[in-house]
């Protein structure tokens, strides 16, 4: 059973304009959550994270949103430019336990165009 | 800066042969992971280690098995490989250990013909 979802394998937007991505979870107990992007034939790389006690965490151009009622969280992208262009994956981790381990969603690849 | 190195980075074997990827930080840190990708299913996490010899199961971990006799490598083995096998496998240590986030490799891209 998939406790991280993102259902939008594909996204494509004009460069400029805002990037929305979506994931949700199931388990309850996730307290940490993470956006990572991965260009092809490179690893994945973190891009911003957010704890439970914060609704929204914002870093330049990237912000996290965080709806804990709906088990939603969000990755935003103002403006949108061509090297975003990427995989992007939503992870979740429960930070209280002892092994610090992620679970991630399929990914959502967001294609921007000049 | 977190320094991880897998190898081999690109291998190509046949079905039944045994296969060992390896990967080596520099960085003494404690948490290491190997996760696999494959198309439609994102990242999965394949095996973990807290430690030396200290190692437990992943979400998909049938068919692997890890070993950690020293800090800074982390072995992956896949004792007879099947094309179901055929994947891209990430190595990661954990940078800040009380969130989880992670430091990947590179990646090494293993096909079972």
């Amino acid at each position: 059973d998939q406790q991280v979802k993102q259902n939008s394998p594909s996204l494509s937007v004009q460069e400029g304009r805002i990037s929305i991505l979506n994931c949700d979870y199931t388990n309850s107990m996730f307290d940490y959550f993470l956006w990572y992007k991965k260009y092809p034939a490179e690893g994945p790389t973190f891009l911003i994270s957010i704890s439970s006690i914060k609704d929204k965490n914002e870093d330049g151009r990237f912000t996290v949103f965080l709806n804990k009622s709906a088990k939603h969280l969000s990755l935003h992208i103002v403006p949108s430019q061509p090297g975003d262009s990427a995989v992007y994956f939503c992870a979740a981790s429960t930070s209280g336990g002892s092994n610090y381990k992620l679970t991630f969603g399929k990914g959502t690849l967001l294609t921007v165009n000049p | 800066d977190a320094g991880i190195t897998q190898s081999p980075r690109h291998k190509v074997t046949e079905t039944g042969t045994p296969v060992t990827l390896r990967c080596h930080q520099t960085e003494n840190h404690r948490y290491m992971y190997w996760y696999r990708q494959d198309p439609g299913h994102g990242l999965r996490l394949i095996h973990y280690s807290y430690g030396v010899k200290d190692t437990d199961k992943g979400e998909v971990s049938d068919g692997y098995s890890v070993s950690r006799s020293k800090t800074e490598d982390f072995l992956l083995t896949l004792e007879s490989a099947t094309s179901s096998q055929t994947s891209v496998y990430f190595c990661a240590i954990s940078l800040q250990g009380n969130t989880g986030e992670l430091f990947f490799g590179e990646g090494s891209r293993l096909t079972v013909l």
